[in-house]
């Protein structure tokens, strides 16, 4: 199973601001998805980085609020833009091998 | 449009009582069914399954798939106050579906 690093691990944002979440996998994987879960909902997909090409977004999502890196096989970040309160949330990021591995998470509060 | 219910969407029980966790899905290009469970952040990995009508098993916990019916079910025995958690059901296709999850409390 891969071994995933997220950080922050929590942050509190002031609204109009910007904040950057890093993923670290201990190996290369393909594909790499970032979740978002909002208070008393379930993990909703944000999007799908693949090492070398443009982040595939789910509908609802779109690349200026979200926009995602994926320099290499084993490290990528998801950046919250212009960040809200409705932005308040628990980011996940993803590997699946067999199964998903999340990061730990960041919990992030705008305010 | 691909879906993954899960039922009860939250259930109150009594240490040592039994419960029974439902998931409900039609996807395409089904792979295989996972059970999560989430008591803070990250859900942790419980089952995954691929082939219809085989328990799988982890002392308390065991999980089915009926791949004609489409469901899936998780069973938690003598259920203990360190099972009270958000239970998240996934498919996997080329990417993971979530159901909203049970939360499930488990009072002593």
């Amino acid at each position: 199973s891969a071994v995933i690093s997220q950080k922050p691990s929590r942050d509190i944002c002031q609204r109009g601001t910007s904040l950057t979440i890093q993923c670290q996998v201990d190996s290369q994987v393909t594909m790499m998805f970032w979740y978002r879960q909002q208070p008393g909902q379930s993990l909703t997909l944000i999007a799908t980085a693949n090492q070398g090409s443009e982040a595939t977004y789910e509908s609802g999502f779109v690349i200026d609020k979200f926009p995602i890196s994926r320099p290499n096989l084993t490290f990528s970040t998801l950046t919250v833009s212009n960040m809200s309160p409705e932005d308040s949330s628990i980011y996940l990021c993803s590997v699946e091998e067999g199964g998903a591995f999340f990061g730990q998470g960041t919990r992030l509060t705008v305010v | 449009e691909d879906k993954v219910v899960q039922s009860p969407l939250s259930l109150v029980v009594h240490e040592g009582d039994t419960v029974t966790l439902n998931c409900s899905y039609e996807v395409t290009n089904f792979r295989s069914l996972l059970w999560y469970k989430q008591e803070k952040k990250a859900p942790t990995f419980l089952f995954m399954l691929t082939s219809s009508g085989i328990e799988k098993k982890s002392g308390r916990l065991s999980s089915i798939l009926d791949k004609k019916e489409l469901f899936s079910i998780l069973n938690i025995t003598a259920t203990q106050t360190g099972d009270s958690a958000i239970y998240l059901c996934a498919v996997e296709r080329n990417d993971m579906r979530f159901g909203a999850g049970t939360r499930l409390t488990v009072k002593p």
